[in-house]
């Protein structure tokens, strides 16, 4: 089975910044991930898939890129909405594996 | 409304047994693959099953596997997931979501629509 290392775990950040979340591969998927954010009670929400397409109606502050099995988010600017947990999930034929989350928090 | 909506979960003694249903409204049903994925409290998310639009493919993750069985119904607009022999870990909160696609009907690889979950608690 395909693993997927998220870093870092938690993120604390302010209103502004540049933030950027990494997720690592333990084969190559070539552009076969997504990212999630999911806050609290409530189910995650899809932002990129294949790497680095934005979904239907998410900013574009957030941004995706890589390939093979090293990959990155990125929140070009952090709004107070964008507090929450976010998720990186390969997709490798009929098989799906999130990572393990980041948090990104107030500084 | 595209809507996907869970139900079924509850209290369940190990070794017990569970059955969840998911409707789906808004969009076409049939010319979508759904899965199931659950959340323990306070960890990350976990894909369990695959179903394929027909039914006739399925997947499972290992943890699961020989214990759960996941169907699905078109004419009620509906994925099934029965649960045997579970365990203490199967806790969890379990969502249905939808492969994504886009206009072109190319597979996007991840889910763009979940419902809100249901809670399936395993304890004596």
């Amino acid at each position: 089975d395909i693993q997927m290392v998220q870093s870092p775990s938690t993120l604390s950040a302010s209103v502004g910044d540049r933030v950027t979340i990494t997720c690592r591969a333990s084969q190559s998927i070539s552009n076969w991930l997504a990212w999630y954010q999911q806050k609290p009670g409530k189910a995650p929400k899809l932002l990129i898939y294949k790497a680095s397409s934005l979904e239907n109606g998410v900013p574009s502050r957030f941004s995706g890129s890589g390939s093979g099995t090293e990959f990155t988010l990125t929140i070009s600017t952090l709004q107070p909405d964008d507090f929450a947990t976010y998720y990186c999930q390969q997709y490798n034929g009929y098989s799906w594996t999130f990572g393990q989350g980041t948090k990104v928090e107030v500084k | 409304e595209v809507l996907l909506e869970e139900s079924g979960g509850g209290l369940v003694q190990p070794g017990g047994s569970l059955r969840l249903s998911c409707v789906a409204s808004g969009f076409t049903f049939n010319r979508h693959e759904m899965n199931w994925v659950r959340q323990a409290p306070g960890k990350g998310l976990e894909w369990i099953s695959y179903i394929s639009t027909s039914g006739s493919t399925i997947f499972y993750a290992d943890s699961v596997k020989d214990r759960f069985i996941i169907s699905r119904d078109s004419a009620r607009n509906s994925i099934f997931l029965q649960m045997n022999s579970l365990r203490a870990e199967d806790t969890a909160l379990y969502y249905c979501a939808r492969v994504a696609y886009s206009s072109s009907w190319s597979s996007k690889g991840g889910f763009d629509m979940w419902g809100q979950g249901t809670m399936v608690t395993v304890s004596s």
